[in-house]
């Protein structure tokens, strides 16, 4: 099947620094990538919608100029906390579409902000 | 707006025994319906999906589900479970503008 690789897997930063977190697709152009978050034990909360050559698309509540999303090439997106602080801890997982609609994930990405 | 619900948190079979987890949905038109599995750390892997045709989908890892149109149902079975299909499972629907809601995932455990 279609590859998603997210790097990095894991980072730790410190409170005040911002992280970026890399989604590409392997072996196929996706035009859309969707970026989620995860809390321990809860289900995977849709962050933003990312379309290459045009302004993401945030779920309400999601702050974009925390979340800066960059959809760059049909390959390849980009999440970046900005001025990361603890309570941005979390899992945050990518995900692109391969036509007709199925989804595909990447590995995910442990952020954790001291 | 679509929805999906796993009613139940968590479900514990015992290896070699049936194994089934539940999935209702709601949404507007045809559903496409997926089932996800997560391991520890890891993201999604996808398992399975219905879009048309036959209402009993095979997928990997020998899972298979029913879609059942008047029930709004899509449970997850598996004939006879391992230890190793011990995950989190997740339900997913997707409306025709691509956008896929999951249900909060169910906690299975296969015990030897």
């Amino acid at each position: 099947g279609a590859v998603v690789s997210q790097h990095p897997s894991w980072v730790i930063c410190k409170s005040g620094t911002s992280v970026k977190i890399e989604c590409r697709s392997l072996d196929f152009q996706a035009t859309t990538m969707f970026w989620y978050r995860q809390f321990p034990k809860q289900s995977l909360m849709l962050m933003a919608t990312s379309n290459e050559g045009s302004k993401a698309t945030y779920e309400q509540g999601v702050e974009k100029d925390k979340f800066l999303i960059n959809h760059a090439s049909l390959t390849l997106s980009t999440l970046t906390v900005t001025s990361a602080h603890p309570e941005d801890s979390s899992f945050y997982i990518c995900s692109a579409t391969l036509p007709p609609g199925e989804l595909f994930f990447g590995e995910g990405s442990r952020l954790t902000v001291l | 707006a679509q929805s999906v619900a796993q009613p139940e948190d968590q479900v514990n079979v015992a290896e070699g025994n049936p194994l089934t987890v539940k999935c209702t949905y709601s949404v507007s038109g045809n559903p496409y319906l997926f089932w996800y599995v997560q391991y520890p750390n890891r993201g999604l892997q996808f398992l399975l999906k219905y879009i048309t045709g036959d209402n009993l989908v095979k997928g990997s890892y020998g899972f298979e589900a029913e879609f059942n149109k008047s029930q709004t149902s899509f449970h997850l079975k598996k004939p006879s479970a391992l230890v190793s299909d011990s995950a989190l499972y997740f339900c997913a629907v997707r409306s025709n503008a691509g956008k896929s809601t999951f249900g909060d995932g169910t906690t299975l455990t296969v015990k030897p």
